[in-house]
C-alpha cells in the first residue's frame, strides 16, 4: 500500500490547467524529502518529469510544473494538450526503502 | 543518449527463477547508481531495488529480500537482477532505471515477467 496517495483520475479540457496531487501518509516522507513526478504515455516506459519538487529535465515543456509544501506535493500542467493523457505517479523517500511511488493518477483530456 | 536495454523476461512457473539483464551505454555506468522497478498489469509502479556504484551496497522491498538479488558488471555496463522463488503476484513488466539523487532519470523499455503454471 502507497504511503503516497494520488486521486485515481482526473481530467480537463484541452487548454485548461491541471492538479494533481500526492499526500504523503508516512511520517517519514519527511518535509525535506523531494518529490519527484513522472508520465507514463501508454504502453510505453515512464519518463520523468519532475525532479527535486519543482525541476524539469530537459525537453519537457513548460507548461509541467511542480510544488511540495510539508508532505504535500502537486503537479500542475497549464495549457492542457492531447497529447498530455497519460499515468502520472508521484515518488519520494522513505526510511529503509529507496523508491516510494504514489498509486497513479490517469489524466484525461476531455 | 542514455539507453537502457532490458532482456530476460519470459514465463516461468511458480517458485521458479529468473535472471534479468539491462545493458547501458550512452553514460558512464560505473558512476550511477542503478534501479529496478517493476509493474503488475494494468497497475502501478513499484520500486524493487537498488545497487550502488561499486555494487556493494543493495537496497530491496522488502517483499523480495531474501529471493532477488540485484548486481552490476560495470566493466560489461549491465545491471541484473537474479529472482529465485517467484510468485504469481510477481507478474509484472520489469524496468531497470539509472538512479539520480533518488529519483530515476532514464528508463529502459521493460521486460515481462510471466509467472504461470
Amino acid at each position: 500500500q502507497s504511503v503516497l496517495t494520488q486521486p485515481p483520475s482526473v481530467s480537463g479540457a484541452p487548454g485548461q490547467r491541471v492538479t494533481i496531487s500526492c499526500t504523503g501518509s508516512s511520517p517519514s516522507i519527511a518535509s525535506y524529502n523531494h518529490v519527484h513526478w513522472y508520465q507514463q504515455l501508454p504502453g510505453t516506459a515512464p519518463r520523468l518529469l519532475i525532479f527535486a519538487n519543482n525541476n524539469r529535465p530537459s525537453g519537457v515543456p513548460e507548461r509541467f510544473s511542480g510544488s511540495k509544501s510539508g508532505t504535500s506535493a502537486s503537479l500542475v500542467i497549464t495549457g492542457l494538450q492531447p497529447e498530455d493523457e497519460a499515468d502520472y505517479y508521484c515518488q519520494s523517500y522513505d526510511r529503509g526503502v529507496s523508491g516510494v511511488f504514489g498509486g497513479g493518477t490517469k489524466l484525461t483530456v476531455l | 543518449e542514455v539507453q537502457l536495454v532490458e532482456s530476460g523476461g519470459g514465463l516461468v512457473q511458480p517458485g521458479g527463477s529468473l535472471r534479468l539483464s539491462c545493458a547501458a551505454s550512452g553514460f558512464n555506468f560505473s558512476n550511477y547508481w542503478m534501479t529496478w522497478v517493476r509493474q503488475a498489469p494494468g497497475k502501478g509502479l513499484e520500486w524493487v531495488a537498488n545497487i550502488n556504484t561499486d555494487g556493494r551496497s543493495k537496497i530491496y522491498v522488502d517483499s523480495v529480500k531474501g529471493r532477488f538479488t540485484i548486481s552490476r558488471d560495470n566493466a560489461r555496463n549491465s545491471l541484473y537482477l537474479q529472482m529465485n522463488s517467484l510468485r504469481a503476484e510477481e507478474t509484472a513488466t520489469y524496468y531497470c532505471a539509472r538512479a539520480g539523487h533518488y529519483y530515476f532519470d532514464s528508463w529502459g523499455q521493460g521486460t515481462l515477467v510471466t509467472v504461470s503454471s
